[in-house]
Order: C-alpha cells, then sequence, then structure tokens
C-alpha cells in the first residue's frame, strides 16, 4: 500500500516552454502533498507544500509563478514549471502524507531543458 | 531547531559486512525519525520509522535502527550487506508541516 506515482518520469523540453509534472496517491487519499527538488548527489530541497483544495505554501525563495502548483482533488497534484530555463533542470520529486509525518514519495520525474 | 546531521557522506563496506550509518538529530519535541533509501533515479522508500513505540525498529531487507534519546541518535544498521544496498540513504525528522532531511549517505558495498 501506500503508492505515490509520477508522470512523466523523464521530459525534455525547449527552453521557455512550460511543463507539467503529475503526483498522484494511488491506493489513499491525501489532503497534503509536497514537491521536492534534488540536484546530482544533494539532498532533497522542498519547493513547497501543496493542500487539497487550497492555494499552496512555498518555500523561501521558490518563485511561486514559474512553479504552478495545483492540488485539485485528493489524489492528485500537479507541477507546472512555466517559461523553463536551462538552470531550471533538476529532478523533481513529489510526496503524500499519510498520517501526521509519514510521506510517501514518487519516483521522481527528471526534467531537461534544453 | 530542528535538524538532522548525517555522519559520513560516503561509506563503503564489503559484502557481508556489517552496514552502520549514522544519524543524529536536534528536535525541542518527542521525534517522529525515519529512515529512506533512495536507489538512482528513483524515488525515495522508506526503510523503517520511529513513532515514539519500541526503541529499536524493524524495518524491510533487514535492516533496523535504535532510537536513543540520550544521545539523540537513530543510526542504521544491518547485519550483512548485499550488493544491492549499494544507494543512498536519508534520515528524516518529522516537523510541524514537513520532514527534515539529513544530507545523505552514498554506501557503496565492495564485492
Amino acid at each position: 500500500g501506500a503508492v505515490v506515482s509520477q508522470h512523466p518520469s523523464w521530459v525534455i523540453c525547449k527552453s521557455g516552454t512550460s511543463v507539467k509534472i503529475e503526483c498522484r496517491s494511488l491506493d489513499f487519499q491525501a489532503t497534503t502533498m509536497f514537491w521536492y527538488r534534488q540536484f546530482p548527489k544533494q539532498s532533497l530541497m522542498l519547493m513547497a507544500t501543496s493542500n487539497e483544495g487550497s492555494k499552496a505554501t512555498y518555500e523561501q525563495g521558490v518563485e511561486k509563478d514559474k512553479f504552478l502548483i495545483n492540488h485539485a482533488s485528493l489524489t492528485l497534484s500537479t507541477l507546472t514549471v512555466t517559461s523553463a530555463h536551462p538552470e531550471d533542470s533538476s529532478f523533481y520529486i513529489c510526496s503524500a502524507r499519510l498520517g501526521v509525518y509519514e510521506q510517501y514519495f514518487g519516483p521522481g520525474t527528471r526534467l531537461t531543458v534544453t | 531547531a530542528q535538524s538532522v546531521t548525517q555522519l559520513g557522506s560516503h561509506v563503503s563496506v564489503s559484502e557481508g559486512a556489517l552496514v552502520l550509518l549514522r544519524c543524529n538529530y536536534s528536535s525541542s519535541v518527542p521525534p517522529y525519525l525515519f529512515w529512506y533509501v533512495q536507489y538512482p533515479n528513483q524515488g525515495l522508500q522508506l526503510l523503517l520509522k520511529y513513532t515514539s513505540a519500541a526503541t529499536l525498529v524493524k524495518g524491510i531487507n533487514d535492516f533496523e535502527a535504535e532510537y536513543k534519546k540520550s544521545e539523540t541518535s537513530f543510526h542504521l544498521t544491518k547485519p550483512s550487506a548485499h550488493m544491492s544496498d549499494a544507494a543512498e540513504y536519508f534520515c528524516a525528522l518529522g516537523g510541524a508541516n514537513n520532514l527534515f532531511f539529513g544530507t545523505g549517505t552514498r554506501l557503496t558495498v565492495i564485492p
């Protein structure tokens, strides 16, 4: 149980275009999901907390107009990288919270912006 | 303030040897602690968790961790390393709204 999926697993886009990444909790409902960014050989950096039915909470330094988050249902959150640039290339991981502190992670999405 | 420190960014062990990955935490409230494993180009998989029950926690793949309040530690161990254990391991502390992650320890298993 407690499976989280992400789609796509890998995406290449051209600079200036937008990319949407989906995060789904497959066998449980999640009122709260999280979006992380991970640089090579580094730990996860929390970007934002996504709450179903309300606006996302962004961490300091994360541009909310660039990284649009929508949590339209209890099983789906989306991250849209708008006007992507090469520096946005990274590994993006989502997680869904189950219980008080426990998080289950998706397999990640590798974004490459050319 | 809450924080997690993982000692040793890189640990190498021989196949069959004991695995010990260190994690210390700082928390002003009773902690919820987790160990996650990440294989290359994948998300994080929960290995085990401490949620104020037994101090010795058993997880998947024969991993276990012991919560020691006096030492503010939650070290991860496995009696005998397998080649398939080679991965990145993250210790995490449950916060009010999120998890605080350590910087990770890369485990290499030498055949």
